[in-house]
């Protein structure tokens, strides 16, 4: 069994500050990582797929970095907004169908 | 295009009693998913299909079935429904494995007494 750890559970940002987390992965065997928003009554949607030890990804005021020979990816958030409250997941591949999930960051934006 | 629709959106059931979850994509994807979700835990794959006439197992699929049943319909089927099958569960697609993300649907709430 594979663990994906996400770190923290839960977190609460002030509305215009920036903050990042981190999803734990095994470096052995990487294909992929992914990570998906999830809002509260919605699904998950996906903001990055990764595959490259170094790949950064950028969409609005979130980022990502990926390091594979460590196992870690973070995510960050730049100026967080209300409307950045959600749920973000992570998830590994190791290249087949399957894709492993950690638990998630609970994001509350404080306005 | 309406993506991936699920259907029924609530589900109550009694103990023993048995349901389909039915899921359809309009992507023309080849891949398609069966997670369950559950409090404290992360999305738990069932069931996944590669293509069209193929279905395997995920990591929790003692009590479920699954049916391809074209490249569009993938639905997981409850026969005898037990408390622990209480959760979530949510139906994603994708073009093909890999690299490529998945497009998740709005999810069941399916309770069982």
């Amino acid at each position: 069994i594979l663990n994906v750890e996400q770190s923290p559970q839960s977190l609460h940002v002030q509305e215009g500050d920036s903050t990042n987390f981190t999803c734990s992965f095994p470096s052995s065997n990487f294909y992929a990582l992914h990570w998906y928003r999830w809002e509260t009554a919605k699904s998950p949607e996906a903001l990055f797929v990764m595959t490259l030890n170094g790949d950064e990804k950028k969409k609005g005021r979130i980022s990502a970095t990926l390091n594979t020979k460590e196992g870690y990816s973070y995510l960050y958030i730049k100026g967080s907004q209300p409307e950045d409250s959600a749920t973000y997941l992570c998830a590994f591949s190791f290249g087949n169908e399957k894709l492993t999930f950690g638990t998630g960051t609970r994001l509350t934006i404080i306005p | 295009n309406a993506g991936v629709t699920q259907t029924p959106k609530f589900q109550v059931l009694k103990t023993g009693q048995s349901m389909t979850l039915q899921c359809a994509q309009d992507m023309n994807h080849n891949s398609m998913y069966w997670y369950r979700q559950d409090p404290g835990m992360g999305l738990r794959l069932i069931y996944y299909s590669a293509s069209e006439g193929t279905t395997d197992k995920g990591e929790v699929p003692n009590g479920y079935n699954v049916s391809r049943l074209n490249k569009r319909e993938f639905s997981l089927r409850l026969e005898s429904a037990a408390p622990s099958q209480t959760s979530v569960y949510f139906c994603a697609s994708r073009p093909g494995p890999r690299i490529y993300e998945q497009y998740f649907g709005p999810g069941t709430r399916l309770t069982v007494t």
